[in-house]
């Protein structure tokens, strides 16, 4: 079976432009949360979707934003990056069915330089 | 709100135990998680444990959940040099499965 696979896995930006990210959740998962990793914030979770809508959200600026489609795969885009956008992406997937232990399988990342 | 410490470096000898804390101010989950994270890579679940449960052992992996003290600790006997990695300590946020709040990670060095 696959594993959750992101695109890009490194990408450069300036300040102001705007990125999408990729990602494909392990087949048969149907929920996709999104966290961004920093040196000096760490984890810190982003939002999760589940066929195709947004269930859970963290504490980021309306610029961060997320779209589930119909099979399962999603997307985040920050907009007017600014320099402290800088992080790895990581998108994580998971079964949520009724045995569900809540395991989340991360994908490798998408590691953003925004200069 | 919740919050996970861990501390930041552990560095042991190739064979030793490794030990590995981690403590939380709240917790009403189910499961509490530990994960991996290699240079480079992402994360990978390397165990959990089910909140009615004080020990877990899964092979080298030994997970004790002190839930008076909200303490939680990985023990990795026998630890060798590819156990060098980033552990977090991890457990969802407001009883959703999928909204984690990780621990800042705990790097472990192993020498020879």
């Amino acid at each position: 079976k696959a594993g959750v696979t992101q695109t890009p896995r490194y990408l450069i930006k300036t300040r102001g432009q705007q990125v999408t990210l990729s990602c494909s959740p392990i087949s048969g998962h149907r929920s996709v949360s999104w966290y961004q990793q920093t040196p000096g914030q760490g984890l810190q979770f982003l939002f999760e979707y589940f066929s195709e809508t947004q269930r859970n959200k963290g504490n980021f600026p309306g610029r961060f934003s997320g779209r589930q489609f119909s099979n399962s795969r999603s997307e985040m885009n920050v907009s007017t990056l600014e320099l402290g956008d800088s992080a790895l992406y990581l998108c994580a997937s998971s079964f949520n069915g009724p045995t569900n232990t809540g395991e989340l399988f991360f994908g490798e990342g998408s590691r953003l330089t925004v200069l | 709100g919740e919050d996970v410490e861990q501390s930041l470096f552990l560095s042991v000898r190739e064979g030793d135990s490794s030990v590995i804390n981690c403590t939380y101010t709240d917790s009403s989950s189910t499961y509490l998680y530990w994960y991996k994270q290699e240079p480079g890579a992402g994360l990978q679940l390397l165990t959990y444990i089910f909140s009615n449960m004080d020990m877990k052992q899964d092979q080298r992996l030994t997970v004790l959940l002190n839930k008076k003290d909200k303490h939680l600790s990985l023990r990795i006997a026998d630890t060798q040099t590819g156990d060098s990695a980033i552990y977090f300590c991890a457990f969802p946020i407001s009883g959703g499965y999928n909204k984690l709040i990780f621990g800042a990670g705990t790097r472990l060095a192993v020498h020879p």
